[in-house]
């Protein structure tokens, strides 16, 4: 079975403050993704990776950044949060053989800032 | 440019009675589409795909979704819900093996009543 982790269910950080979601996953996938999930709006891509030390913007980037030093592991960087970017915060993965392969999530990170 | 949208943000159905989400999407290219189910608490987790071939697609759980070009649609059926049904399901969209970003359906949220 795909297995996705992510290093907290629950974290309250301050306004300002730098913060590091962390996703690991355990298939060798080439792929993985951050997403966003705010209720009425469904799960908004922040940043995709195709590769090592490879990523690409996805639809809400601002704010955000990306690191992706191991094949297995992607983490999301806030740099300074702010208020607005309290929301559910999930990771994926996917193998590099097709597009239309399924995506494995993980159980999410909710982000509170205060 | 793709996107998908999904009529009804909660859907309340009786224990036994028939379960129908439904999903329009546009893609100026063929479509890869899917359903995904998020319990309480937990990430996604895939239903069904359709990628092509059959456009009549059965997935876990006794669910099943008909791919209607004509129509734009792919609505999720079941024909009797239960309980454990209660999740909210969302539904995705790739146009195509040549774009990597999968986008989602703002999600719908079904209740199940005793």
């Amino acid at each position: 079975d795909v297995k996705v982790t992510q290093s907290s269910r629950y974290l309250v950080k301050r306004t300002g403050e730098k913060v590091f979601l962390e996703c690991v996953q355990d298939m060798d996938h080439e792929n993985m993704f951050w997403y966003r999930q705010d209720p009425g709006l469904g799960l908004r891509l922040i940043y995709f990776s195709y590769d090592v030390k490879m990523k690409e913007k996805g639809d809400i980037p601002e704010g955000y950044s990306v690191s992706r030093e191991k094949k297995e592991r992607f983490s999301l960087i806030l740099e300074s949060a702010s208020t607005n970017q309290t929301s559910m915060y999930l990771c994926a993965s996917r193998s590099g053989g097709g597009n239309f392969n399924e995506q494995f999530f993980g159980p999410g990170t909710r982000l509170t800032v205060l | 440019a793709q996107s998908v949208t999904q009529l009804g943000s909660h859907v309340s159905v009786s224990e036994g009675a028939l379960v129908l989400l439904r999903c329009n999407y546009s893609s100026s290219v063929p479509p890869y589409l899917f359903w995904y189910v998020q319990y309480p608490n937990q990430g996604l987790q895939l239903l069904l795909k359709y990628t092509t071939g059959a456009t009549l697609v059965k997935g876990i759980n006794g669910f099943e979704a008909e791919f209607k070009k004509s129509e734009t649609s792919f609505h999720l059926t079941k024909p009797s819900a239960h309980m454990s049904d209660a999740a909210e399901y969302f539904c995705a969209v790739i146009s195509g093996a040549g774009s990597y970003q999968l986008t989602f359906g703002k999600g719908t949220k079904l209740s199940v009543i005793p």
